[in-house]
């Protein structure tokens, strides 16, 4: 079946660090894999997304690249900030299609910068 | 509106009561999801509305679950007699179309206890 493993938290990091949390997957086919994020009362909200091998998602200076040789989509960014402090979730659709199919998540990596 | 609303925020029910949740998608927004995050999980596919059908309910793990959409809009999650493992965030999420990948927008959950 499918199924998303991720880096277990809690990571605390120092403002202006490099940031990597590693995700790696087990789907048939080939699926789009996301990063989501979750900040401190608010819903998931779609961080950056791949949809197939060597694509690389950007957003908010987060990378990922979709790396289908090592099943892998880690998460960097090269400086963080305190506003980054949220928990993150790896998640892929089974789909290549796109289609509105259910997605499976990891299990969530909490992050905290310190200033 | 604005964003995917969820109702109530937070539910305490005895063991053995039946609970509503209540989800408001996005305006316009055909398909629907319901999520369920245990604590410390990543949230897990319960099932999924394109208007005002059901289309998969694979996720939902024993008939005393049941979701409804029965105007293409808002959503209700019914739990019959509910045990203690029911315990876990149930997130709602909507998206604009039913073809091709769109972005899913979550609601902030409803957290439900039972003692």
């Amino acid at each position: 079946g499918n199924s998303v493993t991720q880096m277990e938290g809690p990571v605390t990091l120092s403002e202006e660090a490099f940031l990597t949390i590693n995700c790696t997957y087990t789907a048939t086919g080939y699926p789009s894999l996301f990063w989501y994020v979750q900040y401190p009362g608010e819903g998931l909200q779609l961080l950056l997304k791949a949809t197939k091998a060597d694509d690389k998602g950007s957003n908010k200076g987060f990378e990922a690249t979709y790396r289908k040789e090592t099943t892998s989509f880690h998460l960097e960014k090269g400086s963080v900030q305190v506003s980054d402090s949220a928990v993150y979730f790896c998640a892929l659709n089974p789909s290549s299609n796109f289609g509105n199919e259910k997605l499976t998540f990891g299990t969530g990596t909490r992050l905290t910068i310190i200033p | 509106g604005a964003g995917v609303s969820q109702s109530p925020r937070y539910k305490v029910a005895k063991r053995g009561q039946d609970v509503a949740l209540r989800c408001d998608p996005i305006s316009g927004h055909v398909s629907l999801f319901w999520y369920q995050q245990a604590l410390g999980q990543g949230p897990e596919f319960l099932t999924y509305f394109q208007n005002e059908a059901q289309l998969d309910k694979s996720g939902l793990p024993s008939d005393r679950f049941f979701a409804e959409r029965p105007e293409g809009s808002v959503s209700t999650l019914k739990i019959q007699r509910t045990q203690q493992e029911d315990s876990a965030v149930y997130l709602c999420a909507s998206s604009l179309g039913s073809q091709g990948y769109e972005k899913l927008f979550f609601g902030s959950g409803t957290q439900l206890s039972v003692l």
